[in-house]
């Protein structure tokens, strides 16, 4: 079974300028999240999707963040425009059904982000 | 609120040796997951482990378990016979059952670095 994909691996841009994170979860699940991890801490929620719908958003910085689940499959994750702490490893992780407590959430390889 | 509180920022073991790692949590839910990942260098979590907070035998899979104390609020870590590759940084995390659309993110500590030499 394929894991989650993520794509880029790697970015480096200028303070300002946009930047787009794509994420591919394992098939079938309905569940997908997206993290931010500071360098020296642990992963913090971005945003959570339920097949297309938000579930949580309430620590996304709306004014220079967004993100979207069109069809309930892939992600995009759009950052515009970015400051330097948005520097940060940004994964994102799926989980099968609908958030159970014991739900496993699994994780891709993360995209390095560094804005200089 | 929940958090989740890893006092260790490194520890060190030699190969074959047991290790364990520090985790506490609050909440004040009575219906909670706790999860270990591991994080190599590479940057992928990956899980390894997962105890219910309603579940009366600690958690097991192959070398790693998990000592569940509720009473205390911890659920530390214990890797037996550790290899190099057991390198890397490690995260607890919790997970309360969710009431309502609020959402079942992970909270996650700030992690312990594991160095393992030969």
């Amino acid at each position: 079974e394929a894991g989650v994909a993520q794509s880029p691996r790697y970015k480096i841009i200028e303070k300002r300028q946009s930047v787009a994170f794509w994420c591919n979860p394992i098939s079938g699940h309905a569940t997908l999240y997206w993290y931010q991890q500071i360098l020296g801490q642990g992963p913090k929620l971005l945003i959570q999707f339920q097949n297309n719908g938000v579930v949580d958003d309430s620590q996304l910085p709306k004014d220079r963040f967004s993100a979207e689940r069109l069809k309930g499959v892939d992600s995009t994750l759009k950052i515009q425009p970015a400051k330097l702490e948005d520097s940060a490893v940004y994964l994102c992780a799926s989980s099968v059904g609908y958030g159970l407590s014991q739900e496993t959430q699994y994780f891709g390889p993360g995209t390095r982000l560094l804005v200089l | 609120a929940q958090k989740i509180t890893q006092t260790q920022p490194g520890m060190f073991v030699q190969e074959k040796e047991a290790v364990t790692l520090d985790c506490t949590y609050d909440t004040s839910d009575q219906s909670y997951g706790l999860f270990w990942y591991k994080q190599p260098s590479s940057g992928e979590m990956i899980f390894l482990i997962y105890q219910g907070s309603y579940d009366e035998q600690n958690a097991t899979e192959g070398r790693y378990s998990l000592n569940f104390q509720k009473a205390r609020k911890s659920a530390n870590l214990v890797i037996s016979a550790s290899q190099l590759g057991d390198s890397a940084m490690y995260f607890c995390a919790m997970r309360e059952t969710p009431r309502s659309k609020a959402g079942t993110a992970l909270i996650f500590g700030k992690g312990t670095t594991l160095s393992v030499s030969s």
